[in-house]
């Protein structure tokens, strides 16, 4: 089945610090890609997707371009702030139905 | 629009007692999902279902068991109640496998 490897946090940043949260993806096939990012004591909410190649996924100032050839999905943002700290979860769209996650990436973004 | 609804939002339970952890989603998506996450880990996958009367295992079903006899619910049994089993437990909705998921608020289980 299809899986990702992100870097391992916790990132801990500076407030208007640049941002980037490495993923990489196996995939069957081109799934449609999605950054998920989930704010302390919630369920994850969708940030960003792109469904094929070469597509930006764009929202809230994040950005992430799905790359086919090095099959990466890397996040980034030019200027955290201190809201954004939260876990951030890299998935490849699943093609049985049966989606695995990785193990997140926590930001912490200090004032 | 309700999205996804996952009841209780907290329970204990002790040793060996059962229940079931509800969740229905009004969007009529066909994929339903299941996870656990422990405390600082990523999310773990129980099982899923592709339809109605379709259940699958994930990667950690043992313990768990699930049926949906229906598009709408998806609820989520514990026979007999482990501290292994305490976790937060996430349902998730999807609308075609190439759709993003949405997510419940999760349900706090602890088992002492």
């Amino acid at each position: 089945g299809n899986s990702v490897t992100q870097m391992e946090g916790p990132v801990t940043l500076s407030e208007e610090a640049f941002l980037t949260i490495n993923c990489t993806y196996t995939a069957t096939g081109y799934p449609s890609l999605f950054w998920y990012v989930q704010y302390p004591g919630e369920g994850l909410q969708l940030l960003l997707k792109a469904t094929k190649a070469d597509d930006k996924g764009s929202n809230k100032g994040f950005e992430a371009t799905y790359r086919k050839e090095t099959t990466s999905f890397h996040l980034e943002k030019g200027s955290v702030q201190v809201s954004d700290s939260a876990v951030y979860f890299c998935a490849p769209a699943s093609n049985t139905g049966k989606l695995i996650f990785g193990q997140g990436t926590t930001l912490q973004v200090k004032p | 629009n309700a999205g996804v609804t996952q009841t209780p939002k907290f329970r204990i339970l002790k040793i060996g007692q059962s229940m079931t952890l509800q969740c229905t989603q009004d969007m009529n998506h066909n994929y339903m999902y299941w996870y656990r996450q422990d405390p600082g880990m990523g999310l773990k996958l129980i099982y899923y279902s592709v339809g109605a009367g379709i259940t699958d295992k994930g990667e950690v079903p043992n313990g768990y068991n699930v049926s949906r006899s229906t598009t709408e619910d998806f609820p989520l049994r514990l026979e007999l109640a482990a501290p292994s089993q305490t976790s937060v437990y996430f349902c998730a909705s999807g609308q075609t496998l190439d759709s993003p998921l949405h997510f419940g608020n999760g349900t706090r289980l602890t088992v002492t």
